[in-house]
C-alpha cells in the first residue's frame, strides 16, 4: 500500500528556515516523480516544486531561490528545504507522488505557519 | 491574466448535471494541453478525477465513476468537467491543472454545492 507521511511543519518566524520531510512506503521515491503542493488556510491549491525521475527539478516562481527539493533514496524520503520564509508561505504542505504525471497519491499534509 | 480561471462557485440540484469550466489565459491554446481535474473534500487531500486532452487522449482515475467526464470548448478556450447525475457526495472543491512554462499550475478552484 502506498503511503506518504509528511513531517517537519510548525511555527517559524519570518526569515527563518524549515525542512519538511515525506516518508514514502509501498514504492521507491527514486522511481517516481515527486511533488510538493501547498494550500494556504481556506485557499486553493498551489504547486510548489517537482523532482522528476531523471533528477530534473522545477519550482514555482513564488519559491524559486528560497526552496530546494531533494530525495534521500537511502531513507526513501522526499525533502523540502525552505529558507527565507515569509508570511505568505503559511500553508499545509502536501507531498504528492506522480505516476505518468498524474498526482495519484497525496499525503495528509503538514502545517507550516510563518509568524512572529 | 491568470493561466487558469475557474468560477469560484457553482450550485446544482441532485440528479442534474454540472459543467465546471477551466478557462485558459490569453495566448494559451487549450487544444495543446492535457487538463487534469482534482476533487477535494473538506479536511482531506485532493483526489485525481481524470485528465483530458482529446477523446483519444484521456484517462479516468481509478474508481472514478463514469458520470465524471472531461471535454473541451475550443471556442471558449476552456476545459470542462461534466458531472452528470449529481449526488450529495459530489459536493466538494474542484481544481483544474496544467503543465505550463515548466510549472504545474492549478486553477483557483470551484466550490460545487449540491442542493
Amino acid at each position: 500500500e502506498v503511503q506518504l507521511v509528511e513531517s517537519g511543519g510548525g511555527l517559524i518566524q519570518p526569515g527563518g528556515s524549515l525542512r519538511l520531510s515525506c516518508a514514502a512506503s509501498g514504492f521507491t521515491v527514486s522511481s517516481k516523480h515527486m511533488n510538493w503542493v501547498r494550500q494556504a488556510p481556506g485557499k486553493g491549491l498551489e504547486w510548489v516544486s517537482v523532482t522528476y525521475g531523471d533528477g530534473t527539478t522545477y519550482y514555482a516562481d513564488s519559491v524559486k531561490g528560497r526552496f530546494t527539493i531533494s530525495r534521500d533514496n537511502s531513507k526513501n524520503t522526499l525533502n523540502l528545504q525552505m529558507n527565507s520564509l515569509r508570511a505568505e508561505d503559511t500553508a499545509v504542505y502536501y507531498c504528492v507522488r506522480a505516476a505518468d504525471y498524474i498526482f495519484d497519491y497525496w499525503g495528509q499534509g503538514t502545517l507550516v505557519t510563518v509568524s512572529s | 491574466q491568470a493561466v487558469l480561471t475557474q468560477p469560484s462557485s457553482l450550485s446544482a440540484s441532485p440528479g442534474a448535471s454540472a459543467s465546471l469550466t477551466c478557462t485558459l489565459g490569453s495566448g494559451i491554446n487549450v487544444g495543446a494541453y492535457r487538463i487534469y481535474w482534482y476533487q477535494q473534500k473538506p479536511g482531506s487531500p485532493p483526489q485525481f478525477l481524470l485528465r483530458y486532452k482529446s477523446d483519444s487522449d484521456k484517462q479516468q482515475g481509478s474508481g472514478v465513476p463514469s458520470r465524471f467526464s472531461g471535454s473541451k470548448d475550443a471556442s471558449a478556450n476552456a476545459g470542462i468537467l461534466l458531472i452528470s447525475g449529481l449526488q450529495s457526495e459530489d459536493e466538494a472543491d474542484y481544481y483544474c491543472m496544467i503543465w505550463h512554462s515548466s510549472a504545474w499550475v492549478f486553477g483557483g478552484g470551484t466550490k460545487l454545492t449540491v442542493l
